[in-house]
């Protein structure tokens, strides 16, 4: 069984510029979850991709985005970064989009903005 | 706006003794309640859960107590060991399976 693979692991960028993460789901998973973990920070959800359709969204700005593709793989997109933006970024994957508990985590995509 | 707090950020314990770790949450609705556990250059495992018609779950070394009236949660760990430390956070669904997570508490276990 394949766990949640994300790429890249560590990444540095410049405000204005953008940025693209990408996130393999573990396997017979069909719903992607992204969340931002700033330091000192718990994980903030920022959306969830069911069936490559966005199922949910936090509190965060529409130049953040994502995708879904068909074999259950997402990325997440950040345009315009902002110094505040730098965080780990965590992809989770899971079955369905009701309650199940558990939410399988990739390691994360460290990005700094400088 | 937090909707689960966890007010310890760092907790020691002496290997074998017990950790207690809290969590306080804001909304009488909130219907389960879990832990996870995240080691350095890792992603957060699931540790444990509770639903809140309980108010006690057991799983071998961790129990999570709920008190409704206080909207408060505990993680008990006995007895600690050194592979424990890490950071712990207290989740609570916003709907379906998307998380607010708390802050987190690190916990040091000292052999």
């Amino acid at each position: 069984e394949t766990g949640v693979t994300q790429s890249p692991t560590h990444l540095i960028k410049t405000r204005g510029q953008q940025v693209t993460l990408r996130c393999s789901s573990q396997s017979g998973h069909n719903t992607v979850s992204w969340y931002q973990q700033a330091l000192g920070q718990g994980p903030q959800f920022i959306f969830q991709y069911y069936r490559e359709e966005e199922n949910g969204r936090g509190n965060f700005p529409p130049r953040f985005s994502g995708l879904q593709f068909p074999n259950y793989s997402s990325e997440l997109n950040v345009n315009a970064l902002e110094l505040d933006d730098s965080a780990l970024y965590l992809c989770a994957s899971s079955t369905g989009t009701s309650f199940s508990g558990e939410l399988f985590f990739g390691e994360g995509s460290r990005l700094t903005v400088l | 706006d937090q909707q689960v707090k966890q007010n310890s950020p760092s907790l020691s314990v002496q290997e074998g003794r017990i950790s207690i770790l809290n969590c306080d949450y804001t909304n009488s609705m909130f219907d389960y309640f879990l832990w996870y556990k995240k080691y350095p250059a890792e992603g957060p495992t699931f540790l444990i859960s509770i639903s809140s018609i309980k108010d006690k779950n057991e799983d071998g070394r961790f129990t999570v107590f709920l008190n409704k009236s206080a909207k408060h949660l505990s993680l008990h760990i006995v007895p600690s060991q050194p592979g424990d430390s890490a950071v712990y956070f207290c989740a609570v669904p916003r709907t379906g399976n998307q998380f607010y997570f708390g802050t987190g508490t690190s916990l040091t276990v000292i052999p």
